[in-house]
């Protein structure tokens, strides 16, 4: 593909519900992230894979966030027993580097917890 | 939390004039970048300026990093109704290890 995608595209979860959000990066990247942005807000990190070792989930708010990315390419991030707290836009990227720079972003996935 | 700090919150223009927009951070960095996010859409990235930097240019845009007082502006030059967005900065510092988006700016242009 000629992006980054995720879907869905829009959530709607009752609260206590386990939810599953899917990225499918640029082919051939490296480096994929999981970024959080309340509205107004500028993105937040979540969690950074290189391939499929997950380097750092410093910013995964609680033990209910769980990401995965098994075979280096597509990842998963799962958030358990959602609260309405956890109700944001959820941005993936992905890059050709090792490092942080320029990230190609997906369009996210806008989530609401009623 | 967000260590990038952006002014203004909003900002407002008629076609044809620039765009200034600011970036504060508060440690030290490797880099920084600026991002532009249509709405509902996700980030593009726009251009990076490395720490021994102190000015870019690309396209219509300029970048100026001053990293003594830990800030950086973004000009848009002859701005269109196109580059209505929210823009934003983002670092990362010496270690590597922590990567940090602003607060942002709304710039709306006007046709």
């Amino acid at each position: 593909g000629a992006g980054v995608s995720q879907s869905p595209r829009y959530k709607v979860a009752k609260r206590g519900q386990d939810v599953a959000l899917r990225c499918d990066p640029i082919s051939g990247h490296v480096s994929l992230f999981w970024y959080q942005q309340a509205l107004g807000q500028g993105p937040e990190f979540l969690t950074y894979f290189q391939n499929e070792a997950q380097l750092d989930k410093s910013g995964l708010p609680s033990d209910r966030f769980f990401a995965e990315r098994p075979e280096g390419s597509v990842s998963t991030l799962k958030i358990q027993r959602t609260q309405q707290e956890d109700s944001a836009v959820y941005l993936c990227a992905s890059s050709s580097t090792t490092s942080w720079e320029t990230q190609y972003f997906g369009p996210g996935t806008r989530l609401l917890v009623l | 939390s967000q260590q990038g700090e952006e002014d203004p919150q909003a900002l407002s223009i008629q076609e044809g004039e620039n765009a200034t927009m600011n970036c504060s951070y508060k440690t030290s960095i490797n880099n920084l970048q600026w991002y532009r996010q249509n709405s509902g859409r996700g980030l593009v990235h726009l251009i990076l300026i490395r720490s021994n930097e102190r000015e870019k240019h690309s396209g219509r845009l300029r970048v100026t990093l001053d990293t003594s007082k830990k800030s950086s502006s973004l000009l848009i030059t002859a701005s269109r109704a196109a580059d209505t967005a929210s823009y934003f900065c983002a670092t990362d510092d010496v270690t590597g290890n922590q990567f940090y988006f602003g607060t942002g700016t709304s710039l709306t242009v006007i046709p």
